[in-house]
């Protein structure tokens, strides 16, 4: 069945540090993927999507490429802040009746000053 | 900007109690869902929701778990008598058209003892 893979974390990072975040997915048909980031207390935010092959998905600074030759959508960020301290989900939603997501286990980012 | 809304943020309860979990889906969506998310694993679909019935729900969604929109406004997941296992953090999401972008709410955290 379709399925989303994310590292684990938690990862540490000084502040304006390059960040990466791998993800992977398995699926049938054309899925759009999604990064989500919870921060603390709060609910999952959309972060950036892509819906094809090769779209660029980015956001607040964060990018995310479709590969689908790979199965990948990893997450980069250049230089990392303090204030991007959050858990990152990386998501596929799939052509179903409800169009249903599939979420990674999430990825806990720290960012030290 | 509309935001979905979700009450409370925590419940504990005891096992085989009742419970309902709330949510204020954004105003001008007509699709709902409702993910859980068991501590350390991934966040998981349970059931969507259209037109005042149950488009697509997981093999998690069982006999115990009931949804429905009372009113207008509100959207609520109920768990007739919950198990251990059913502690999680429960997740509302909303989005305006089938294969539009959900957006989540902050989450229930339920602890059943």
């Amino acid at each position: 069945g379709d399925s989303v893979t994310q590292m684990e974390g938690p990862v540490t990072l000084s502040e304006e540090a390059f960040l990466t975040i791998n993800c992977t997915y398995t699926a049938t048909g054309y899925p759009s993927l999604f990064w989500y980031v919870q921060y603390p207390g709060e609910g999952l935010q959309l972060l950036l999507k892509a819906t094809k092959a090769d779209d660029k998905g980015s956001n607040k600074g964060f990018e995310a490429t479709y590969r689908k030759e790979t199965t990948s959508f990893h997450l980069e960020k250049g230089s990392v802040q303090v204030s991007d301290s959050a858990v990152y989900f990386c998501a596929l939603r799939v052509a179903s009746g409800t169009y249903k997501y599939i979420f990674g286990t999430g990825t806990r980012l720290k960012v030290l000053a | 900007e509309p935001e979905v809304t979700q009450t409370p943020s925590h419940q504990v309860t005891q096992m085989g109690q009742e419970v309902i979990l709330r949510c204020v889906p954004i105003s001008n969506h007509l699709y709902f869902y409702w993910y859980r998310q068991i501590l350390g694993q991934k966040v998981e679909f349970l059931v969507s929701f259209y037109n005042n019935e149950i488009s697509e729900k997981s093999e998690i969604f069982d006999d115990q778990f009931s949804v429905e929109r009372p009113d207008g406004s509100n959207f609520t997941l109920k768990i007739r008598s919950t198990k251990l296992e059913d502690s999680a953090m429960y997740f509302c999401a909303s989005s305006e058209g089938q294969g539009g972008t959900q957006y989540f709410g902050p989450g229930t955290r339920l602890l059943v003892l």
